[in-house]
């Protein structure tokens, strides 16, 4: 099955400097790539996906590039803000096929230094 | 709130206790998953419905877990003889399939954590 890997576990990063979150999958079928953020006590939420026919893929300050030969995707926060502390989850998923079940990393604990 | 919803919150249970959560997804969304959630962990799959068909079951789903969708709308997942380390934050999620198997991104509830002592 599918495996995630997620990295770093901790972030601390000044406000306004930019934040990096990197993920490997194992599974080369995987075609569907989201993050999500949890911040404490609260669901999960979608912040931003990545289809495996796109390399980057931004959005206001958060951007996500996969490279499919090397099986790892990233997330990118630029010019952070206190809001942004939370935990992050990338996850993949086979779309179009059955089960469209999310395999999850580990999280990143992101914590943004006023 | 139009978003997925799940009912207890929290749930304090002693072990060896049967206990139910019930998940309500967003009304049109067709496929339902659930996901178990533990601390300092991301969500891991455990069933997912198309409609009111079971259609996929997680090895971590011991005999002791079953999960229904009676009527493709909400759904219960109970747990019996309940033990303590199935101790977790129990997540639902729901999504849409459409025509050419065009699928949206899952939502997820707030969960129902499970305390079991």
């Amino acid at each position: 099955g599918e495996n995630v890997e997620q990295h770093p576990s901790t972030l601390s990063v000044q406000e306004g400097d930019s934040a990096v979150i990197k993920c490997t999958y194992s599974d080369s079928a995987s075609n569907y790539f989201p993050w999500y953020k949890q911040e404490l006590g609260k669901r999960p939420q979608l912040i931003i996906d990545i289809r495996s026919n796109v390399g980057e893929k931004k959005d206001q300050r958060i951007a996500v590039t996969l490279n499919k030969t090397a099986k790892h995707f990233s997330l990118h926060i630029t010019e952070t803000q206190p809001e942004d502390s939370a935990v992050y989850f990338c996850a993949a998923s086979i779309r179009g096929f059955g089960n469209e079940k999310l395999t999850f990393g580990t999280g990143t604990r992101l914590t943004i230094i006023p | 709130d139009t978003g997925v919803s799940q009912d207890p919150r929290h749930k304090i249970t002693k072990r060896g206790q049967n206990v139910t959560f019930r998940c309500d997804p967003i009304s049109e969304h067709n496929r339902l998953y659930w996901y178990r959630q533990t601390l300092g962990q991301g969500p891991e799959f455990l069933t997912y419905f198309q409609n009111e068909a079971q259609l996929e079951k997680s090895r971590l789903l011991s005999d002791r877990f079953s999960a229904e969708r009676p009527k493709g709308s909400f759904s219960t997942l109970e747990i019996q003889r309940t033990e303590q380390g199935d101790s977790a934050m129990y997540l639902c999620a729901s999504s849409l399939v459409g025509g050419l198997a065009v699928t949206y991104e899952q939502y997820f509830g707030p969960g129902t954590r499970l305390t079991v002592t």
